[in-house]
C-alpha cells in the first residue's frame, strides 16, 4: 500500500497568519493517465470530513481561495493563508493514484 | 443538496454480524459510485471499497475483503455495508461518500462499537 506521510501532526497558528501542511507519498501518485490523484480533506471538529482540494490544486465548490494545493509526484502542499477560526480541525490527504486508496495521518490544525 | 444517512451502528460483540445502511437524497443515486470510509477513536481513516453506480462492479480494502460487503439498492437510494465475523479492530466511525474516484460528500457517520 502507498504510505501517506503527513506533517506537523500539530499546527498552532495564528488568526490571520498562514498555515502549510506538508504530505508525502512512499510512491509518484502520477497515475498512467498523466493525473495526479492527490485530494486535501478537512474534517471540523464533531463534523465528518470535507472535500478542499481535489487532484493537487483545484479547490472543490464553495471552498474559499485561502486555501491552495500544489505539488508533484511524491511531495505535495496545502497551504492556507488568512486562517479563520472555521479553519480549524484534522487535515488530511488521501491518494486515489493507486489500489488501496490511502489517507496521511492527518494534521490538526489549531489556535496558537 | 447532497445528503448521505447513515444508520445500523451500534454495540457489537466479537465474531457476529452488522449491516449499515446509507439512505441518498439530493442527488440521481444511480449515477454514481458510492464508497465507504471509516475512521478508528484514534483518527485513523481507512478506505473501506466502493461500489459502481449499477452494482455490478466493488473494490475493497484487500484486508477487509473477506468479511465486508457493500451492495446498493437504486430502488431505494440506500447503500449498504455488511460486516461480518467483526473484530475489536472495527470500532470506529462509518461513513457513506459519494464516491467519484475520490470520496467528494460524506454522510455524518455511525458508530460502531465491537465489544464483549
Amino acid at each position: 500500500d502507498v504510505v501517506m506521510t503527513q506533517t506537523p501532526v500539530s499546527l498552532p497558528v495564528s488568526l490571520g497568519g498562514q498555515a502549510s501542511i506538508s504530505c508525502r507519498s512512499s510512491q509518484s501518485l502520477v497515475h498512467s493517465n498523466g493525473n495526479t490523484y492527490l485530494h486535501w480533506y478537512l474534517q471540523k471538529p464533531g463534523q465528518s470530513p470535507q472535500l478542499l482540494i481535489y487532484r493537487v490544486s483545484n479547490r472543490f465548490s464553495g471552498v474559499p481561495d485561502r486555501f491552495s494545493g500544489s505539488g508533484s509526484g511524491t511531495d505535495f502542499t496545502l497551504k492556507i493563508s488568512r486562517v479563520e477560526p472555521e479553519d480549524l480541525g484534522d487535515y488530511y490527504c488521501l491518494q486515489s493514484t493507486h489500489f488501496p486508496l490511502t489517507f496521511g495521518s492527518g494534521t490538526k490544525l489549531e489556535i496558537k | 443538496e447532497v445528503q448521505l444517512v447513515e444508520s445500523g451502528g451500534g454495540l457489537v460483540q466479537p465474531g457476529a454480524s452488522l449491516k449499515l445502511s446509507c439512505v441518498a437524497s439530493g442527488f440521481t443515486f444511480s449515477d454514481y459510485w458510492m464508497s465507504w470510509v471509516r475512521q478508528t477513536p484514534g483518527k485513523t481513516m481507512e478506505w473501506i471499497g466502493d461500489i459502481k453506480y449499477d452494482g455490478s462492479y466493488t473494490n475493497y480494502a484487500p484486508s477487509l475483503k473477506n468479511r465486508f460487503t457493500i451492495s446498493r439498492d437504486n430502488a431505494k437510494s440506500t447503500l449498504y455495508l455488511q460486516m461480518s465475523n467483526v473484530r475489536s479492530e472495527d470500532t470506529a466511525t462509518y461513513y457513506c461518500t459519494r464516491h467519484g474516484g475520490y470520496p467528494h460528500y460524506w454522510g455524518q457517520g455511525v458508530m460502531v462499537t465491537v465489544s464483549s
